[in-house]
């Protein structure tokens, strides 16, 4: 199994912050079968980011994934109070399709 | 547009069955790989099992041999039969359209999930 360890496991940032997220592989993932999600209470999870790099239909530019290998960002350049909320990093190269345990984000 | 409703969740005791369903309107869940994973509460994102176009199907190692995924391509409807439920499968399930594009592999569609409560 791909254990995903995503860190920090809270983020304590103001609006305009930037907030950067980082999730580490145990074995090398495809960049073309990983994605980052967003996920606020009540609601479905959101994908942002799919392919380590690439927007979701109609999300906002200021979030951008990078990342190969064992080691993938989600970087929110300036946040908005809408992005407060825990972002989970998934892998699909191996079953099981595992997530991170994520990573909330949560206004200071 | 991609909707995903799903229904069939409650208080279930200890030991006890459950199914799930899934319906589907503005793709065919046949030409897609349909997902479904849980939220125990206060917890994370678990991924539970898939059903691949194929017809082919997968599962945590946590619900192997007790759950059971399938659709019915005349509804287009996805379900997941879960026996033998435990307290530790408490957990909203939602159902997950994951789809090919180019290259690239992801679940792009959520429904709103329905809460499974195993307690007695």
């Amino acid at each position: 199994e791909i254990v995903l360890t995503q860190s920090p496991g809270t983020l304590s940032l103001s609006p305009g912050d930037r907030g950067t997220l980082s999730c580490r592989a145990s074995q090398s993932v495809s960049s073309t079968s990983f994605a980052w999600y967003q996920h606020k209470p009540g609601q479905a999870p959101r994908l942002l980011i799919y392919g380590a790099s690439n927007r979701a239909t109609g999300i906002p530019d200021r979030f951008s994934g990078s990342g190969s290998g064992t080691d993938f960002t989600l970087t929110i350049s300036r946040l908005e109070p809408e992005d407060f909320a825990v972002y989970y990093c998934q892998q699909y190269v191996r079953s099981p399709w595992t997530f991170g345990q994520g990573t909330k984000v949560e206004i200071k | 547009e991609v909707q995903l409703v799903e229904t069939g969740g409650g208080l279930i005791q200890p030991g006890g069955s459950l199914r799930l369903s899934c319906a589907a309107s503005g793709f065919t869940v046949n030409r897609n790989y349909m997902n479904w994973v849980r939220q125990a509460p206060g917890k994370g994102l678990e991924w539970v099992s898939v059903i691949y176009s194929d017809g082919s199907t997968d599962y945590a190692e946590s619900v192997k041999g007790r759950f059971t995924i399938s659709r019915d391509n005349s509804k287009n409807a996805v379900y997941l039969q879960m026996n033998t439920l435990r307290a530790e499968d408490t957990a909203v399930y939602y159902c997950a359209r994951g789809l090919w594009s180019g290259s690239y592999f992801y679940v792009d569609s959520w429904g709103q999930g329905t809460l499974v409560t195993v307690s007695s």
